[in-house]
């Protein structure tokens, strides 16, 4: 059965670089057809797509973020991870780890329980 | 980006009644179009993807329908268990980003 489970700070200070990491079971990020992505959520702007990669490691960044934004993926330990740098207090977020499917934006077909990060100024 | 905008917010009806959510997108979408259902602390969990395909595991009582800019999520006798919010969420490739609807959350009257 799929698990994908978040790991990182959950506090961090303006300017800084978020670094997420997302270790996944039962099933490898290089198996093909693939996408594995990050997603986020916050009261006020609800859910939002922050990019993929794909099982061949080509990554696609939602534009608003795109300049911030470094997803890769490790192979010999099945992690994704995700890095956000320049944070401001809008990062603040529960961010979610993701398996999409075929396609670069979704769906979203298992989902990380998702962690908290607080950026303080 | 592509607007996607749902309703209603919220909505509040009997165990048993059928419910509708409509989501609309600004612009064409074809039928690329999942709905998730989310009960906090947890994570969304996907309920339809493709407009009309029900996810492996989930309950007949959802359906999807619609294509282009009009969707529509319906729940046919509404359980206690469906108390949650639900998103709606494109993923046009053809759009720079997949984007989610505010969200319509459902409860019993």
């Amino acid at each position: 059965q799929l698990q994908l489970e978040e790991s990182g700070p959950g506090l961090l200070k303006s300017s800084e670089t978020l670094s997420l990491t997302c270790t996944v079971s039962g099933a490898s990020i290089s198996s093909r057809g693939f996408y594995w992505g990050w997603i986020r959520q916050t009261p006020g702007k609800g859910l939002e797509w922050i990019g993929s990669m794909f099982y061949s490691g080509t990554t696609h960044y939602n534009p608003s973020l795109k300049s911030r934004v470094t997803i890769s993926g490790d192979t010999a330990t099945n992690q994704l991870s995700l890095k956000l740098s320049s944070l401001s207090a809008s990062d603040t977020a529960v961010y979610y780890c993701a398996r999409q499917g075929a396609y670069v934006y979704g769906p979203i077909h298992n989902w990380g329980q998702g962690t908290l990060v607080t950026v303080s100024s | 980006d592509i607007q996607m905008t749902q309703s209603p917010s919220t909505l509040s009806s009997s165990v048993g009644d059928r419910v509708t959510i409509t989501c609309r997108a600004s612009q064409n979408i074809d039928v690329w179009l999942a709905w998730y259902q989310q009960s906090p602390p947890k994570a969304p969990k996907l309920l339809i993807y493709k407009a009309s395909i029900l996810e492996s595991g989930v309950p007949s009582r959802f359906s999807g329908s619609g294509s282009g800019t009009e969707f529509t999520l319906t729940i046919n006798s509404l359980q206690p268990d469906d108390v949650a919010t639900y998103f709606c969420h494109q993923y046009y490739t053809s759009s720079p980003a997949g984007t989610f609807g505010q969200g319509t959350k459902v409860e019993i009257k």
